[in-house]
């Protein structure tokens, strides 16, 4: 039951250059969308979120965009820099099952940045 | 800044004893959450406790499993009699409770392995 799918398992960039990091979703009850980063041994970090009454959000470095009609949205990381090297998890939450919020995740994305 | 901080880090058993996994939630934070991640697999959902009850479970929260808020900070996750197939990271998450407010903290996890 793959409600929220990452395709690429890994991706290698340059450092300077974009990354963009793709998150695809099933579930149409989804309203909030969130981007985790996992370095070895460390916990989800969270680090930027999106609502589905927005098709874009920016903070710095990291833009997130949504396309509610292809169900798909995407991390941008703009310059990309070594330390960003980690796991990039997309996460799903929806009002549907009341307040709880629970996060459904995907697989993740190992992104490598290279010096 | 407040984080989520989870205890032991390690913990190694043996199939059939009794674990206890323990997490002190950000101070203000009203939503308290388990996850787990089986290596290589995905973060799941577990469990969602709020205002002292379990507001909601996955179908991987068996009777085996029990959460509990004894005190005022520690938020704990018990599993009575561990299976091998239990051997996860298990992370547990905060989240501040706000209405629309979706982002969850997540602790460094507790890696449990089951002989």
């Amino acid at each position: 039951d793959q409600q929220v799918k990452q395709n690429s398992p890994s991706l290698s960039v340059q450092e300077g250059r974009i990354s963009i990091l793709n998150c695809d979703y099933t579930n149409s009850m989804f309203d909030y969308f969130l981007w985790y980063k996992k370095y070895p041994a460390e916990g989800p970090t969270f680090l930027i979120s999106i609502s589905s009454i927005k098709d874009k959000n920016e903070d710095g470095r990291f833009t997130v965009f949504l396309n509610k009609s292809a169900k798909h949205l995407s991390l941008h990381i703009v310059p990309s820099q070594p330390g960003d090297s980690a796991v990039y998890f997309c996460a799903a939450s929806g009002q549907s099952g009341g307040s709880n919020y629970k996060l459904t995740f995907g697989k993740g994305t190992l992104l490598t940045v290279n010096p | 800044e407040p984080e989520v901080t989870q205890t032991p880090s390690h913990q190694v058993t043996q199939m059939g004893q009794e674990v206890i996994l323990r997490c002190v939630p950000i101070s203000n934070h009203l939503y308290f959450y388990w996850y787990r991640q089986i290596l290589g697999q995905k973060v799941e959902f577990l469990v969602s406790f709020y205002n002292n009850e379990i507001s909601e479970k996955s179908e991987i929260f068996d009777d085996q499993f029990s959460v509990e808020r004894p005190d005022g900070s520690n938020f704990t996750l018990k599993i009575r009699s561990t299976k091998l197939e239990d051997s996860a990271m298990y992370f547990c998450a905060s989240r501040m409770g706000l209405a629309g407010v979706h982002e969850q903290f997540f602790g460094p996890g507790t890696r449990l392995t089951v002989l």
